[in-house]
This record gives structure tokens, C-alpha cells and sequence, in this order.
């Protein structure tokens, strides 16, 4: 079945340094979209990217598809102690959406 | 407010019980999923449905059970058969089904322990 590999695993940052986590799919994705799931908490949708190549951005955080639309990055400018947790990509497969492992990020002061 | 609401937060149960977790959402979403999150790893997929009285297996189903008898409702029994249950368990909803699901509002979670 379709797979949805994430890494880093985990990366642990100083407070302003950024950091940057990715995503690969075995296939083509239609979309992808990526969460945050924070200590303790649940999972919450940050963005949805469609079309090959897409870069969105929100504040701090930047969003790419890529050109084949098998893989995609979540990069965060200037980390700050509010960016700590679980970061997850996840693609269409089947009826379903496949979540990668995610990338646990903590960032120190 | 519209949302997802799971109870109870927290359960114990002793080995060789069945338990039943609450997943209720007034979003008027069509489908309607449960994940298993164990400590540091993703998200798995227990079940899903994409509408009422259907609904199909994830990646993990063994152990689980489920019922859709209502839009807003999608309760999940861990039943005894389930070896290791000890884990956290999300439910989500998405307005549409399938590959174009959009979105997934998460509930908080019910985090069972099995003593």
C-alpha cells in the first residue's frame, strides 16, 4: 500500500535556529496536507497543498509540494518555544488519509 | 460551537474487559475515523466511515469493533481480544469522504490504560 515516510524522526533546536522536516511518498499524492500536534494535545490541520510545485506560507512557517508531487517540506524560520511538537505530513491513499511517522521537534530557550 | 468531543479523557481497564470510547461530532461530517497513537510514533488507522451503517477496516482493526448507526456518532469497543491497547485514541471527522476528505478535525483523545 501507499507509504508516507517522514524525517527527521526528532530535532532538537536552539530557539531561533529553523528548522525544516520532509516528506516522501512511495506515489503520486493529489494533495498533502500537513498537522501539529502538540505535547499532550491532538493533532491540528495547518495547510493542504495541491498543485505540483506550491509554496505557501504562513507567518514563519513555509509549505512546498513537489514538482512531482511525491514529496513535500515544512520549514520553520526562527524557531520559538511556541513551534514544540509533533509535526505530521499525511496523503490520500485509498478512501483514507496515511500519516507519516512525524517529526518531534523541541526547542530550547 | 461546532466540533468533536471524545469521552472519557481517561480510562483504566483490567485486562480481559471490553471498553467502549465516545466519539460524538455536530460538524455534519460524513466520515468519521479512529487512530491509535502509541508514545513517540504517528498516527494508525483503527477504522473509518465514509457514511451511516458502513464503515471499514483500517490498518490495525484487530481487537476493535465499531457501529455507525448515527451521522454524528462512531463509538469504538477495544474488546479484550485487542493484545496491547494500552495507547492513545483520536477520532476525526472530515466533511467528504475519500480522496478529496479535505481536512481532519481531531476530538481531544481518550488515553486508555490497561492495568
Amino acid at each position: 500500500g501507499q507509504q508516507v515516510m517522514q524525517i527527521p524522526q526528532y530535532q532538537h533546536v536552539q530557539e531561533g535556529e529553523d528548522f525544516t522536516t520532509y516528506c516522501n511518498s512511495s506515489t503520486t499524492l493529489s494533495n498533502i496536507q500537513w498537522y501539529k500536534q502538540r505535547p499532550g494535545g491532538h493533532p491540528v490541520f495547518l495547510i493542504q497543498l495541491v498543485k505540483s510545485g506550491e509554496v505557501k506560507k504562513q507567518k514563519r512557517l513555509t509549505f512546498q509540494f513537489g514538482e512531482a508531487k511525491k514529496n513535500s517540506s515544512l520549514h520553520i524560520t526562527a524557531t520559538q518555544t511556541t513551534d514544540v511538537g509533533t509535526y505530521f505530513c499525511a496523503g490520500p491513499g485509498g478512501n483514507k488519509l496515511v500519516f507519516g511517522a512525524g517529526t518531534i521537534l523541541r526547542v530550547k530557550s | 460551537d461546532g466540533g468533536i468531543t471524545q469521552s472519557p479523557k481517561y480510562l483504566f481497564r483490567k485486562e480481559g474487559q471490553n471498553v467502549t470510547l465516545s466519539c460524538e461530532q455536530n460538524l455534519n461530517h460524513d466520515a468519521m475515523y479512529w487512530y491509535r497513537q502509541d508514545p513517540g510514533q504517528g498516527l494508525r488507522l483503527i477504522y473509518y466511515s465514509q457514511i451511516v451503517n458502513d464503515f471499514q477496516k483500517g490498518d490495525i482493526a484487530e481487537g476493535y469493533s465499531v457501529s455507525r448507526e448515527k451521522k454524528e456518532s462512531f463509538p469504538l469497543t477495544v474488546t479484550s481480544a485487542q493484545k496491547n491497547p494500552t495507547a492513545f485514541y483520536l477520532c476525526a471527522s472530515s466533511l467528504n469522504r475519500g480522496l478529496t476528505a479535505g481536512e481532519l478535525f481531531f476530538g481531544e483523545g481518550s488515553r486508555l490504560t490497561v492495568l
